[in-house]
């Protein structure tokens, strides 16, 4: 079974407008953490949000957010007020006992466009 | 602050040349380290991992190595490169605790001809 998924391949999104990119996740270990990363054209990937499954609050950064629902195993990420340098690949990803706590298991990704 | 460092951002070789991808981090000590590679649209495949110097986990069997011959050097080798090489990589490192959150370097785009 897929550790992580993420089921929208690509979302439009109008500039300034929030947008919600889809993640969840399988794991029977207790103690887990989610990341976020937003990959541009250039390649890099970029850290942008953690959330631990004992994080009474869902984690902000800025312009992002994480929606964590523990009980139905999603980890939306939040993009407010969206801008045209958002536009980029986004991945959700996952570490947890059964990959050592040192290993993370990666979704396939969602490419956000963002529209002028 | 940390850095991290990866070398070249571009590499095309012939099939059955060697390959060398260099890695370093500066800032820290001890970090776990990793080597990814992205086939084109798709997402990061764990390729190596590492703990501690000469200390080196594979993920998935093939055509590829990985050694650490120190701390903060991460380096990903072949002796022969197959078509099936082709594809962009890229080094990481997270510290050893915590959150292990994994940064990443710019990455390195390979294309075997």
């Amino acid at each position: 079974a897929q550790k992580i998924t993420q089921t929208q391949p690509g979302m439009f999104v109008q500039e300034k407008e929030a947008v919600t990119l889809d993640c969840t996740y399988d794991t029977s270990d207790p103690s887990y953490g989610l990341f976020w990363y937003k990959q541009p054209s250039s390649g890099e990937m970029i850290f942008l949000i953690y959330q631990g499954s004992y994080d009474q609050q869902n984690a902000t950064e800025g312009r992002y957010s994480l929606n964590f629902q523990k009980a139905r195993k999603s980890a939306n990420l939040v993009i407010s007020a969206s801008q045209l340098g958002d536009s980029a690949m986004y991945f959700c990803a996952m570490r947890d006992l059964s990959g050592g706590y040192q290993k993370v298991t990666f979704g396939t990704g969602t490419k956000l466009q963002v529209i002028p | 602050s940390q850095t991290i460092h990866q070398w070249p951002a571009t590499l095309v070789q012939p099939v059955g040349s060697p390959l060398s991808l260099e890695c370093t981090v500066e800032g820290t000590s001890n970090p776990n380290l990793y080597w990814y590679r992205q086939a084109a649209g798709r997402g990061l495949q764990l390729l190596f991992y590492s703990v501690g110097i000469g200390q080196i986990s594979s993920e998935v069997p093939q055509n590829l190595s990985a050694s650490r011959p120190q701390d903060r050097q991460f380096i990903l080798s072949s002796k022969k490169l197959l078509l099936s090489d082709s594809g962009f990589y890229l080094c990481a490192w997270s510290g050893t605790g915590g959150k292990n959150i994994q940064y990443f370097g710019a990455g390195t785009r390979l294309s075997v001809l």
